[in-house]
């Protein structure tokens, strides 16, 4: 079955300064995708950044990067240079490539201090 | 604009009552979603479907049930069944291939008094 952990509920940072956010997951199928999402106040998703598991690359988008090491099952977004703007929760998920169930983590509150 | 739509944003309902919240896209994506999302946790998958007609239990489905007749629609119902009801749920769709995202709506916040 597929698990996604999330060990920081919530983190405090202050602005410019960089942010790695922690998520290792378990699954059993060698073909996978993880994906990560921010979820501010106003409840929506919005889609950040996503790793395939024959990726030879860390995926990158913009401030947006993700440390994969796929031995130790861990996926952590890294957010670079903080903005105010990026108080929110996060949350790291994985789909298998042999369905389209997609499982989250519990998430982490990021607040971004001036 | 192409989107998913969720309707109402809020919802208020009287326990023992089934209630049905409506999700519609028009991104022609394939599968779509329903997760739960209870006060600082995470999303929870209620049920999910791959194509029409066809739909998958997630991991909190008992009390829940849904239809996919068309290819735009994935309605939920929330049974009486359900014994914590109130909840923010959220409806997904994505396209096919695995390093597609899920597109999620705005969001129905359910209380039931």
């Amino acid at each position: 079955a597929q698990k996604i952990t999330q060990t920081q509920p919530g983190m405090f940072v202050q602005e410019k300064e960089a942010v790695t956010l922690d998520c290792t997951y378990d699954t059993s199928d060698p073909s996978y995708g993880l994906f990560w999402y921010k979820q501010p106040s106003s409840g929506e998703m919005i889609f950040l950044i996503y790793q395939g598991s024959y990726d030879q690359q860390n995926a990158t988008e913009g401030r947006y990067s993700l440390n994969f090491q796929k031995a130790r099952k861990s996926a952590n977004l890294v957010i670079s240079a903080s903005q105010l703007g990026d108080s929110a929760m996060y949350f790291c998920a994985t789909r298998m490539n042999r369905d389209d169930k997609i499982i989250f983590g519990k998430g982490t509150r990021l607040h971004i201090l001036p | 604009d192409g989107g998913i739509t969720q309707s109402p944003k809020y919802l208020f309902r009287k326990e023992g009552q089934n209630v049905t919240l409506s999700c519609e896209q028009n991104l022609n994506h394939d599968a779509m979603y329903w997760y739960r999302q209870d006060p600082g946790q995470g999303l929870r998958l209620i049920y999910y479907s791959q194509i029409v007609n066809d739909f998958q239990k997630g991991d909190i489905a008992e009390g829940y049930s849904v239809s996919r007749e068309k290819k735009e629609s994935f309605p939920l119902t929330v049974t009486s069944a359900q014994k914590n009801p109130t909840a923010f749920y959220l409806c997904a769709s994505m396209r096919e291939g695995l390093a597609n995202e899920q597109f999620f709506g705005p969001g129905t916040r359910l209380t039931v008094l």
